[in-house]
Order: structure tokens, then sequence, then C-alpha cells
């Protein structure tokens, strides 16, 4: 299985800063077609998951474009330029290389 | 708009056997994978399978052996059932759309509960 490291484990964050995340995967995500196979999900509490990214830098319908995600191969990172109170939660990656698709374990971001 | 709705039985004795169904709703059926993903709090989240409108299915190998899908294309539904459930089966299992190709879930149910004891 591919294995997703994320980083930090927690991020508290002031409104209006830019929070960055690291993920890492244990083989390259790059595809033949040139396309990564990255997701990146914030799941509020009491909420299912929600897609922010996917094929690592595609901004899902409706995600604000303060939302980025950049990276190929092993090494992704998932940006919030200006951080909203409503983006607290936690955030995840998932690689779709292959099956099993495999979730990161997750960074909490807060507010200080 | 398309939604996801699921339903089964949130309450499990040891051994026996989940068995949860999701609906798709005002949208189609083919063309994507439609896949259960489970949470727990010791195991994160976890992709248990999935499977397409023709009956196609990829189960994680870590469940193989006692999972099941299954589709039912008159109704555009699609169920889990996982056999052979312990304490670690506990957790928050929801169904989700993908597609071929893997990944973007952007259409989510709203998850089961599963609790398992005796």
């Amino acid at each position: 299985d591919i294995v997703m490291t994320q980083s930090p484990l927690s991020l508290p964050v002031t409104p209006g800063e830019t929070a960055s995340i690291s993920c890492r995967s244990s083989q390259s995500l790059l595809y033949s077609n040139g396309y990564n196979y990255l997701d990146w999900y914030l799941q509020k509490p009491g909420q299912s998951p929600q897609l922010l990214i996917y094929l690592g830098s595609h901004r899902a319908s409706g995600v604000p474009d303060r939302f980025s995600g950049s990276g190929s191969g092993t090494d992704f990172t998932l940006k919030i330029s200006g951080v909203e109170a409503e983006d607290v939660g936690v955030y995840y990656c998932m690689q779709a290389l292959e099956t099993p698709l495999t979730f990161g374990g997750g960074t909490k971001v807060d507010i200080k | 708009q398309v939604q996801l709705q699921q339903w089964g039985a949130g309450l499990l004795k040891p051994s026996e056997t989940l068995s949860l169904t999701c609906a798709v709703y005002g949208g189609s059926f083919s063309g994507f994978y439609w896949t259960w993903i489970r949470q727990s709090p010791g195991k994160g989240l976890e992709w248990i399978g999935e499977i397409n409108h023709s009956g196609s299915s990829n189960y994680n190998p870590s469940l193989e052996g006692r999972v099941t899908m299954s589709v039912d294309t008159s109704k555009n539904q699609f169920s889990l059932n996982l056999t052979s459930m312990t304490a670690a089966d506990t957790g928050v299992y929801s169904c989700t759309r993908g597609y071929l190709g893997g990944g973007n879930f952007q259409l989510w149910g709203q998850g089961t509960l599963v609790a398992v004891s005796s």
C-alpha cells in the first residue's frame, strides 16, 4: 500500500495568515498522463469530508480560491491564503493512484 | 441536485454482518465508482472498496474475504456487506461517489455510526 504522511499534526493559525500543510507519499503519484493522483479533503466537526483539491492542483467546484494545491511526484502542499474562521477542521490528503486508496493521518487546523 | 442517502443497522454484536445501502438520487448511476469509506478513532480514514454500475469491484486487501459490494441498477442503489464484525470495525461508514482513475470524492452520504458491542 502507498503510505501517506502529513505534517504538521496540528496547525494553530491566526485569521488572515497563510497556512501550509505538507503531504508525502511513499511512491510517486505522477501517472503517465501527467496528472498527480492526489486529493485534499477538509473534514469539519460532525461532517463528512469535503473535497478541496483533486489531481494535485485542481480546485473542486465551489471551493474558494484561497485554497491551492501544488507539488508533484511524492511531495505535495496545500496552501490556505488568508485563513478564515470557517476553515477550521482536519485536513487530509489521499492518494488515488492505485487501490487501496490511502489517506494521510490528518492535520488539525484551528484558530489561535 | 445529486444526493446520496444511506441506511443500515448501527448496532451490531460481534460476529454479526454489517449491511449498509446507499441510494443515488437525482443523477446518473453509470460512469462512476461507488465507494465505501470508514473512519475510526484508531485507524483514521480507510477506503473499504468500490463498485461500478456493471458490478465490477475492488476491495481493500485488509478486508478481503469479509467484504462484498453489490449494485441494484433498477433502484440506483449500491450496498456493502461486511461479515464477522468485531469491535475493531466500530466507526462511521460513509458512501461516496468516485471517478474511474480514482478519488475525486465530491459527493458523500450522511454517514452511519456503526458500533460493535456484545
